[in-house]
């Protein structure tokens, strides 16, 4: 089956430092998906990017979906304490008309610790 | 936002006996829910997808006979834990995908934390 390898596994960083994460994949993916998850709660998506190229900022955090479908990263600006969390990349095959999706492949998670 | 809530939040049960973990879409329509397993410190491992008024389709080595899934409306999903042992301990996470989406959005619950003695 497809495997996503997520890097790195973990981080430890400053606060206000800036922190890139990405994914990588043996095969293509036509959704790239990018989600947070607090101990103890369930993912939260943070952004999705739908098409080759496409870079897409949600506040301090920016992905982009790497122009051979088969990779992504996440940047996270001026880190700050709650940004601390794992962050889980998750990719996502769909139809050509885009009317049918199949199921989520989660990454290993990047687990990131924000010193104050 | 999309809203999907499980119950219970956490249970502790016994070996042998069945825990039933309860997934609902608050806010919208969800053909499709899909149930994750997490042990700590790992991914989330799919389980099984579950399609309103049909048979779930189970992930390679997940036994169905063990995980009873039930969908029976769309905006709620069961899952049933048949003769729990304590290697079913774990963290069990739904997901609903909006049937009025256009991007195959799958929205999370907060997850159920099972522990078997």
């Amino acid at each position: 089956g497809q495997q996503l390898n997520q890097s790195p596994q973990s981080m430890f960083i400053q606060e206000g430092e800036d922190v890139s994460m990405n994914c990588t994949s043996s095969s293509i993916f036509n959704t790239w998906l990018w989600y947070k998850q607090d101990p103890g709660e369930g993912p939260v998506l943070l952004i999705a990017l739908y098409k080759a190229g496409e870079l897409t900022s949600n506040g301090r955090l920016t992905a982009q979906f790497g122009i051979t479908r088969k990779d992504s990263f996440l940047n996270i600006s001026a880190s700050i304490p709650s940004d601390v969390g794992i962050y889980f990349c998750a990719g996502q095959l769909s139809n050509a008309g885009g009317t049918s999706y199949g199921k989520l492949t989660f990454g290993q998670g990047t687990i990131l610790t924000v010193h104050p | 936002g999309a809203v999907v809530s499980q119950h219970p939040s956490w249970v502790i049960c016994k070996s042998g006996t069945s825990v039933k973990i309860e997934c609902r879409s608050l806010d919208f329509q969800a053909t499709t829910m899909f149930w994750y397993r997490q042990f700590p410190k790992q991914s989330l491992m799919l389980m099984a997808t579950s399609n309103e008024g049909s048979k779930a389709t189970y992930e390679q080595g997940v036994e169905k006979d063990k995980f009873l899934i039930n969908h029976a409306s769309l905006t709620l999903s069961t899952l049933t834990v048949t003769s729990a042992h304590p290697e079913d301990s774990s963290f069990y996470i739904c997901s609903a995908r909006d049937a009025g989406g256009t991007k195959g959005t799958q929205y999370f619950g907060p997850g159920t934390r099972l522990t078997v003695l």
